[in-house]
């Protein structure tokens, strides 16, 4: 159950498009479409955003988007908007019914 | 509306045990699978356990397993994470969530509480 890999941090200037990466192996993200990510501000309960890869759940904006090549998964922000600033985390199946999460990417919008 | 109230963190010395609870609402409780996932201090989120919609099946990462045993009363409405042997390195803020579908396979995490914390600590 090793964690999937993601940069530490990115940045961004209101209006402009940003993409968080997210890498794993054939063992879970390359193998299953169970990808998920979540918009966390600290202090409050994390947010699903996107799940099997690029579905988005009743009430997130359109402009948040995901996708998945290989064993990466991302995830596109388009227009950013000053509240986007939060962590955010991608999560993969990863056989035998468990559950493993990226180390999380800080968004800072400037 | 969904909601999911976690309750029972608190401060605990190493190797004693604590229990938590997650009461559920707005939702077909026992339709659902359901998942603790925390978040140590400064560090990012990671999947504790998920428990089917019957209860049936339970799966744990490795960093808890046999320490840590999942349960729900779909009676009740409520999810539960008993916690034997605690280490400090199980300090963190627990989550309860609610899966998208029955559990098996876990999904994601479609709701979340606002998590309960806990300390251990000597």
């Amino acid at each position: 159950q090793s964690a999937l890999t993601q940069p530490a941090s990115v940045s961004g200037s209101p209006g402009q498009s940003i993409t968080i990466s997210c890498a794993g192996t054939s063992g879970d993200v390359g193998s299953y479409v169970l990808v998920s990510w979540y918009q966390h501000h600290p202090g409050k309960a994390p947010k699903l955003m996107i799940y099997e890869v690029n579905k988005r759940p009743s009430g997130v904006s359109n402009r948040f988007s995901g996708s998945k090549s290989g064993n990466t998964t991302s995830l596109t922000i388009s227009g950013l908007q000053a509240e986007d600033e939060a962590d955010y985390y991608c999560c993969s199946y990863a056989g035998s019914s468990t559950l493993v999460f990226g180390g999380g990417t800080k968004l800072t919008v400037l | 509306q969904v909601q999911l109230v976690e309750s029972g963190g608190g401060v605990v010395q190493p190797g004693r045990s604590l229990g938590l609870s997650c009461a559920a609402s707005g939702f077909t409780f026992s339709n659902y699978g359901m998942h603790w996932v925390r978040q140590a201090p400064g560090k990012g989120l990671e999947w504790v356990a998920v428990i089917s919609y019957d209860g049936g099946n339970k799966y744990y990462a490795d960093s808890v397993k046999g320490r840590f045993t999942i349960s729900r009363d779909n009676s009740k409405n409520t999810l539960y994470l008993q916690m034997n042997s605690l280490r400090p390195e199980d300090t963190a803020v627990y989550y309860c969530a609610k899966d998208g579908g029955s559990g098996i396979p876990p999904q994601a995490f479609h709701v979340w509480g606002q998590g309960t914390v806990v300390t251990v600590s000597s």
